[in-house]
């Protein structure tokens, strides 16, 4: 299993360009969620998703949107690029239930806008 | 909600020292805690999680965490460190039973040295 798969790995944006950031899964995960990392403050919830179709804010949403329309993707879209959005986006998946539990982080897709 | 506290943003250590990295946390409902650890220009490795049972878990590279629940804390601890270790730290919770969003503590940086 691949698990959970992140294009690209880096990009670097102009201002004001917009760009998808994609996140696939193969394990029919119903909970998707996206993080942005930066210095100092962590892992920030940027957008989850508990089902295709279904998505909601996380704590920092302003400047990004999401959809899902299948169980496997779960792409985030950055409107238009502002540095402040230079950061490491990642990707998670997860599951619970019959007494397991699984969290599943993509490898990251670093990104710079100037 | 939940938060995550990691009051240490750097700890250095001597290679075969040994080591606590400490995690509190506040939460109204019951909650899974985890810890993960990421080196430099990597993505997330989980190093050990705690879902019920006994409060003391064991986890990948010879680290171990004990949850507290009376001091609502997660403290992980190593007895010896290597030079390997040197990487950042971050404790999470979320609520169980749901497959629901990670609360990151803000991360510490174990620095070992010889």
């Amino acid at each position: 299993n691949a698990g959970v798969t992140q294009t690209p790995k880096f990009q670097v944006l102009k201002t004001g360009q917009s760009m998808t950031l994609q996140c696939a899964q193969d394990m029919n995960h119903e909970y998707m969620s996206w993080y942005r990392q930066d210095p100092g403050m962590g892992l920030r919830l940027i957008h989850y998703s508990v089902g295709a179709g279904i998505t909601d804010q996380g704590e920092v949403p302003n400047g990004y949107n999401v959809s899902r329309s299948t169980t496997e993707d779960f792409p985030l879209r950055l409107l238009s690029a502002a540095p402040s959005q230079t950061s490491v986006y990642f990707c998670a998946s997860s599951y619970v239930g019959q007494g397991r539990e699984s969290y599943t982080f993509g490898s990251g897709t670093r990104l710079t806008v100037v | 909600a939940q938060s995550v506290t990691q009051l240490d943003s750097q700890v250095p250590v001597f290679e075969e020292a040994p080591v606590e990295l400490r995690c509190n946390y506040s939460s109204s409902v019951s909650v899974y805690l985890f810890w993960y650890v990421q080196y430099p220009n990597q993505g997330l490795q989980l190093l050990l999680k705690y879902l019920s049972g006994s409060t003391l878990v064991k986890g990948i590279n010879g680290f171990e965490a004990e949850f507290n629940k009376s001091q609502t804390s997660f403290h992980l601890r190593k007895p010896s460190v290597h030079i390997s270790d040197t990487a950042e730290y971050f404790c999470a919770v979320r609520p169980t039973g749901t497959a629901s969003k990670l609360t990151f503590g803000t991360g510490t940086r174990l620095q070992v040295t010889l």
